[in-house]
């Protein structure tokens, strides 16, 4: 079945640091590609999104790009801020539409 | 505020009582989602909804839950017989078709402790 693996966290970083947190992915067919964000007390929030392969989603300074090859959607952000520290997910979606979502990954940003 | 809605945002109940839960879609959206997400995972996909017809259901959903749509806009999701293994965050989303995606707006979520 289709599922979602992320790097294990918690991922602790110093302010303008560069972050990857890796994603990779065990679909059929072709998924649309997540990343979502939750911050401290707060619900989940889409961050960006890519629906096909070598798409890059962007958003808020963070990217990802779609590799079919590699099964992968990394996330990347070239400079992180204290602000950002929260719990990310990757998930993928087929064509019912249902998410299927990675552990998650927390990372940390001290200034 | 036209966001999801989850009502309650917390609830605290004995082993072998039941919940039930309740979620606000964005008007507009004909599809609804239910996950549960436990300390430490991501959310796992319960059920989901287009318009008032539950179109698939998780093996996870055992027989003591069931969810409903009555009418295509809010939904409930009823916990019978609880057990402590129901301790989790709850989560509703909805969604429309949108550039060809169903992109998901997620609630605040219900966190439930049994004790």
């Amino acid at each position: 079945g289709n599922s979602v693996t992320q790097m294990e966290g918690p991922v602790t970083l110093s302010e303008e640091a560069f972050l990857t947190i890796n994603c990779t992915y065990t679909a059929t067919g072709y998924p649309s590609l997540f990343w979502y964000v939750q911050y401290p007390g707060e619900g989940l929030q889409l961050l960006l999104k890519a629906t096909k392969a070598d798409d890059k989603g962007s958003n808020k300074g963070f990217e990802a790009t779609y590799r079919k090859e590699t099964t992968s959607f990394h996330l990347e952000k070239g400079s992180v801020q204290v602000s950002d520290s929260a719990v990310y997910f990757c998930a993928l979606t087929g064509n019912t539409g249902k998410l299927i979502f990675g552990q998650g990954t927390t990372l940390q940003v001290k200034p | 505020d036209t966001g999801v809605s989850q009502d309650p945002r917390h609830k605290i109940t004995k082993r072998g009582q039941n919940v039930t839960f309740r979620c606000d879609p964005i008007s507009e959206h004909n599809r609804l989602y239910w996950y549960r997400q436990t300390l430490g995972q991501g959310p796992e996909f319960l059920t989901y909804f287009q318009n008032e017809a539950q179109l698939e259901k998780s093996r996870l959903l055992s027989d003591r839950f069931s969810a409903e749509r009555p009418k295509g806009s809010f939904s409930t999701l009823e916990i019978q017989r609880t057990e402590q293994g129901d301790s989790a965050m709850y989560l509703c989303a909805s969604s429309s078709l949108a550039g060809g995606l169903y992109e998901q707006f997620f609630g605040p979520g219900t966190r439930l402790t049994v004790l």
